[in-house]
């Protein structure tokens, strides 16, 4: 495929269950990001990595949340015991250098955590 | 930190209508994307628009980075393009994360 992917699309969990959320980004592509969008709301950075390396994690709302890209490409965003606050969509993002092109987008994961 | 503010947030029109979306921001950025998010949550990049102008068939934008602002034209609207629109920052200086304004609901009634 030549977009962005994601998996699963829609994730609903239990309070306190952990849940682990797959971006496949643009082959290729060095950048990947992780973003949050809340009902109604425009999406919210959550972290960036430039091949494997994790250099930006600023906008992480707590220790719950981790992510990973262990060899460069593809990325698992895992939230440990889930709150109901955690109910968004998580959207993927993939830029082909190191950040500063367009950033393009996957589908997204829909999270209700009940 | 940087604002980013769009106008008007929401907007119904008749098809065929024309329409212009504002993003202002309130300091100097690298880069400036608008979206179209479609009713299943997709966001599609329209344009990479720091600075100038560009066109893609019935849409436009331009952007004046030095007065901080861009503007995205809709012409001859059609019920596919209602949705929400963003507009999204990177900052100047190093960092790498957009920051999207709130958005404008456009809904192009038939």
């Amino acid at each position: 495929g030549a977009g962005v992917s994601q998996s699963p699309r829609y994730k609903v969990a239990k309070r306190g269950q952990d849940v682990a959320l797959r971006c496949d980004p643009i082959s290729g592509h060095v950048s990947l990001f992780w973003y949050q969008q809340a009902l109604g709301q425009g999406p919210e950075f959550l972290t960036y990595f430039q091949n494997e390396a994790q250099l930006d994690k600023s906008g992480l709302p707590s220790d719950r949340f981790f992510a990973e890209r262990p060899e460069g490409s593809v990325s698992t965003l895992k939230i440990q015991r889930t709150q109901q606050e955690d109910s968004a969509v998580y959207l993927c993002a993939s830029s082909l250098g190191l950040g500063l092109e367009t950033q393009y987008f996957g589908p997204g994961t829909r999270l209700l955590v009940l | 930190g940087i604002q980013v503010e769009q106008s008007p947030p929401d907007l119904i029109l008749q098809e065929g209508a024309n329409s212009t979306l504002r993003c202002n921001f309130s300091d100097s950025v690298n880069n400036l994307q608008w979206f179209h998010q479609n009713p299943w949550g997709q966001l599609i990049n329209l344009f990479y628009i720091p600075s100038g102008t560009k066109q893609n068939g019935r849409l436009s934008a331009t952007t004046v980075a030095t007065e901080r602002y861009s503007l995205l034209y809709i012409s001859s609207s059609q019920t596919t393009d209602s949705g929400v629109y963003f507009c999204a920052v990177l900052l100047a200086g190093g960092y790498n994360k957009l920051i999207f304004g709130a958005g404008t609901r456009l809904a192009v009634h038939p």
